[in-house]
């Protein structure tokens, strides 16, 4: 069965600091992957994307991600946070294009970051 | 562009009741998909309305039903509430061609049932 894995339920870095938030994905073949971020009471943004191509994907808000297929992750990453960046954050697996139409996007269970002034 | 608009925001309802929540999606989406929110088990896909008719189900109970009108907008209906359908209740809508599209979420319905 397909599945997303954030293995870091809470996340803790200072102002300025780097930022990795890990997600691992258990499909057959090449799925789309997505990070979202939502704050608190808020809905959903998209911050990127990666359907095919180039693996290092970048987004908005100064996010990139890396698709690594031999480690079936994709994992966000920004080199410097902001206090604004505090949130919850979460990678989704859609099956790729050979699946058919499908919308039924499988999300991680979140990644909750604080960012410590 | 507007967004993706949810109403109500906010609803608190008591066991054995019904609730009505309502998706607007962004003018010239056609998909409309919904989602359940809960800490312990994060998103869950609950079904996806495409031209009024439902294209993909996820693994609800049949309490759980939906419907898409001739505008796209949609409606999601939950009858006889268990406190365990207490959630944020998402939506989101995409073009919706073929395969897989961006999905712009709304900001949410909170359920709280008592």
């Amino acid at each position: 069965a397909q599945s997303v894995t954030q293995p870091d339920i809470h996340i803790t870095v200072s102002e300025g600091a780097s930022l990795e938030l890990r997600c691992n994905y258990s499909y057959g073949a090449t799925p789309y992957l997505f990070w979202y971020v939502q704050s608190p009471g808020q809905g959903l943004q998209l911050l990127l994307k990666y359907f095919s191509g180039d693996t290092l994907v970048q987004g908005i808000k100064g996010f990139e991600a890396e698709f690594k297929r031999s480690q079936s992750s994709f994992n966000l990453r920004k080199p410097s946070v902001h206090w604004s960046d505090a949130a919850e954050y979460f990678c989704a697996v859609a099956p790729g294009f050979n699946a058919g139409n499908n919308r039924k996007l499988i999300w991680g269970l979140g990644t909750s970051l604080a960012v410590n002034p | 562009k507007a967004g993706v608009t949810q109403t109500p925001r906010y609803l608190i309802k008591t066991r054995g009741q019904q609730v009505t929540l309502s998706c607007s999606p962004i003018s010239g989406h056609r998909s409309v998909s919904w989602y359940q929110q809960t800490p312990g088990q994060g998103l869950q896909f609950l079904f996806e309305y495409f031209s009024e008719t439902q294209r993909n189900k996820g693994n609800f109970p049949g309490r759980f039903s939906g419907r898409q009108f001739s505008n796209s907008r949609s409606e999601m209906n939950v009858s006889t509430l268990e406190l365990g359908d207490s959630a944020l209740y998402l939506c989101a809508s995409s073009l919706a061609g073929q395969g897989v599209d961006i999905q712009y979420f709304g900001a949410g319905t909170r359920l709280s049932v008592l």
